[in-house]
C-alpha cells in the first residue's frame, strides 16, 4: 500500500516570503500526483496535478510542484506568498492505472502573516 | 465551487444510532469517492462507487456501506455510530472510474459528524 508523507506540520512565513513544502510518498510503482488546499471554512480545492510529462506543474494561484521520481517527492512552490494563501494544503497520491483512490498526506498548516 | 453538494452539512448522533449522509456529483461525472477526515488529518479514503457499483474499499469495517443512484448521486450509511466515527465526511466526484487525467477528483464541502 502506498503512504504520503508530509513533514512540515505547521509553517509560518511572511507576506512576500518564498514557500516550499516537502511531500514524499512510498510506492514502488508509477503514481499520479496532487496537491489540494483546503481554506478556512471551504471545501478541498484542486492545486495541481502531475500524471506523466513535464515533472514541473503549473497550478493556479501560481503554484508549482516539482515531480522528483529518484527521491519519491512532489514538492509544493510559491516565490512569494500572500495573506490570502493562509491554509491547509494537503499532498495525494494514486497509483498509476488504478481509478482515483487517493491517499492524503497528513496535511501541512501554512499561515502567512503580513 | 466545484459543483458537488453534500447534505446535511452538520449531524450530531449518540453511539449505537445509524446515519446516511448524501452527495451530488458534478455534472458529467459518474463516480463518486467517499473520504473520512478526522480532526487534524488527512482525508482517508472509504470507499468508490462508478455506475451504481463498488469500484474499491479502503479499510473501514462493514458498517460502513454505500449506495450510487441512476443519476450519479450517492449515500454513505454508517450503522452502529462509534465515537471515533466522529468527522468531516468528504465526497468527491470525478469524470470517470477509469485510470486518467479525467479521473481527477473534485470534493463537496463535506458533512461534520458528531457522535456523542
Amino acid at each position: 500500500a502506498q503512504s504520503v508523507s508530509q513533514h512540515n506540520h505547521h509553517v509560518i512565513l511572511s507576506e512576500a516570503a518564498s514557500l516550499e513544502l516537502g511531500c514524499n510518498y512510498s510506492y514502488g510503482g508509477t503514481v499520479n500526483l496532487f496537491w489540494y488546499v483546503q481554506y478556512p471554512g471551504q471545501h478541498l480545492q484542486l492545486l495541481l496535478k502531475y500524471f506523466s510529462g513535464d515533472p514541473l506543474v503549473k497550478g493556479i494561484k501560481g503554484f508549482e510542484a516539482e515531480f522528483i521520481k529518484s527521491k519519491f517527492s512532489f514538492n509544493l512552490r510559491k516565490p512569494s506568498v500572500q495573506w490570502s494563501d493562509t491554509a491547509e494544503y494537503f499532498c495525494a497520491v494514486n497509483p498509476t492505472g488504478t481509478a482515483s483512490k487517493l491517499t492524503f498526506g497528513t496535511g501541512t498548516r501554512l499561515q502567512v502573516t503580513l | 465551487e466545484t459543483g458537488v453538494t453534500q447534505s446535511p452539512t452538520h449531524l450530531i448522533k449518540t453511539r449505537g444510532q445509524q446515519v446516511t449522509l448524501r452527495c451530488s456529483s458534478q455534472s458529467g461525472h459518474n463516480t463518486v469517492s467517499w473520504y473520512q477526515q478526522a480532526l487534524g488529518q488527512g482525508p482517508q479514503f472509504i470507499f468508490q462507487y462508478y455506475r451504481e457499483e463498488e469500484n474499491g474499499r479502503g479499510n473501514f469495517p462493514p458498517r460502513f456501506s454505500g449506495l450510487q443512484f441512476p443519476n450519479y448521486s450517492s449515500e454513505l450509511n454508517v450503522n452502529a455510530l462509534e465515537l471515533d466515527d466522529s468527522a468531516l465526511y468528504l465526497c468527491a466526484s470525478s469524470a470517470s472510474g477509469l485510470a486518467g487525467p479525467r479521473d481527477t477528483q473534485y470534493f463537496g464541502p463535506g458533512t461534520r459528524l458528531t457522535v456523542l
